[in-house]
């Protein structure tokens, strides 16, 4: 599995955008990057992936550099409820179609005021 | 739609016991995955289901542990003979086919071996 670096932690303002970056560089060309949160003693929760375009959604951007190596994630407004766990993943494709998140340790965003 | 039901939320057992956990995925949900977590660390993929086919299993998942969905609804995780390792928050999570990059997790049981 391509392994994932990331920050222990990070801090930010609220309001500001918060830029939480990740390095995949053993991606191969068909693996995909998501990312997912995990806020105190909730499970896991979906927030993006993309291939190699960048992608925006109602939650957040993904930002993926053009050998695929890097990604940074970008919440544009962060706020107070954003503080969490935050797990950039290359996903693995399972038997079926499924799909194998590793996880590893994640960034601890902490959003102040 | 409730999303993912966990039950028990917790659970406390002697080593050496047996414990099984419930997962209730959301309706129509064809797959479902069982990870574990530690404290500090990110959830481990252990397991995954597409109805009640059981397509994949970590190499983790020693042979104490056993996973079923048998209508592919619903689906156990058994522990046998539990040992203090065993600690952890056991997670599942569901998804479409349609959209299955996206799993909902449930809140998790937290076994605790003493």
């Amino acid at each position: 599995d391509a392994k994932t670096t990331q920050p222990t932690s990070m801090d930010c303002a609220e309001g500001r955008a918060a830029n939480l970056p990740c390095n995949h560089s053993t991606i191969s060309g068909n693996e995909y990057v998501y990312w997912y949160r995990q806020i105190h003693s909730q499970g896991p929760q979906y927030i993006i992936h993309g291939l190699k375009n960048n992608e925006t959604n109602e939650m957040a951007s993904l930002i993926i550099t053009e050998d695929r190596k890097s990604s940074t994630l970008i919440l544009p407004h962060a706020t107070l409820r954003d503080t969490a766990v935050y797990y950039c993943i290359v996903r693995v494709a399972l038997t079926g179609g499924g799909n194998k998140l590793t996880f590893g340790t994640g960034t601890q965003l902490k959003v102040e005021l | 739609d409730t999303g993912v039901s966990q039950d028990p939320r917790h659970k406390i057992t002697k080593r050496g016991q047996n414990v099984t956990f419930r997962c209730d995925p959301i309706s129509e949900h064809n797959r479902l995955y069982w990870y574990r977590q530690t404290l500090g660390q990110g959830p481990e993929f252990l397991t995954y289901f597409q109805n009640e086919a059981q397509l994949e299993k970590s190499r983790l998942l020693s042979d104490r542990f056993s996973a079923e969905r048998p209508k592919g609804s619903f689906s156990t995780l058994e522990i046998q003979r539990t040992e203090q390792g065993d600690s952890a928050m056991y997670l599942c999570a569901s998804s479409l086919t349609e959209t299955s990059y996206e799993q909902y997790f449930g809140p998790g049981t937290r076994l605790t071996v003493t």
